[in-house]
């Protein structure tokens, strides 16, 4: 079966860091580009980064860069996501997402894990 | 970046009813258009890729049209399983940005 599944989610203080991650099963990991998603609580998805299916390309949404890095490790079929000075509106769920391209430009999010919760406070 | 409006925000209709949710773009985007269901506390579905193409296994009901800005989420009798918030999002170019949602309930 294909599958995500998130951790690392919790609550931290302001201006601490999480690295979350993302572990893939029943497919081929390493063929796939990977996305991030969040979202706030009550709120929309927002896109935040992708990677690349070797992870030699990042794409970061404006509102996150500097403050975020994604990664991954083909060997051990997990994407990460670290997150730095964190802030209240870092506070959502956490999905990491895999792409699948059927042509150039056309790609969909087709497998979600279930997300992990983020929750930044004092 | 693209952004993308989706109209209405929420609606309320009756079981099998014909409903119509639709996304807008600020710059063309051919049609590079996905469309997303989401129920309460679960991760996102993908219901419809490249603007038209339904997703196996998504029933029937549902389809999609629209190229370049104007986009159209259509259900056609409308069910119990249907009440959730719709999404829509573009893989023109990144951010790959997303709508703002669409709740749909049942009156």
């Amino acid at each position: 079966e294909v599958q995500l599944e998130e951790s690392g989610g919790g609550l931290v203080q302001p201006g601490g860091s999480l690295r979350l991650s993302c572990a893939a099963s029943g497919f081929i990991f390493s063929n796939y580009w990977m996305h991030w998603v969040r979202q706030a609580p009550g709120k929309g998805l927002v896109w935040i980064s992708r990677i690349s299916s070797d992870g030699s390309t990042t794409d970061y949404a404006d509102s996150v860069k500097g403050r975020l890095s994604i990664s991954r490790d083909n060997a051990r079929n997990t994407l990460y996501l670290q997150i730095h000075s964190l802030k209240g509106e870092d506070t959502a769920v956490y999905y990491c997402a895999r792409a699948d391209v059927l042509r150039f430009l056309e790609w969909t999010l087709d497998v979600w894990g279930q997300g992990t919760t983020v929750t930044v406070s004092s | 970046d693209i952004q993308m409006t989706q109209s209405p925000s929420s609606l309320s209709a009756s079981l099998g009813d014909r409903v119509t949710i639709t996304c807008r773009t600020s710059q063309a985007i051919s049609h590079y258009l996905n469309w997303y269901q989401q129920k309460p506390g679960k991760a996102p579905k993908l219901l419809i890729s490249g603007a038209s193409s339904l997703q196996s296994g998504v029933p029937s009901r549902f389809s999609g049209s629209g190229a370049g800005t104007v986009f159209t989420l259509t259900i056609s009798g409308l069910q119990p399983d249907d009440c959730a918030t719709y999404y829509c999002q573009q893989s023109y170019t990144v951010p790959c940005t997303f709508g703002l949602g669409t709740k749909l309930q049942i009156k």
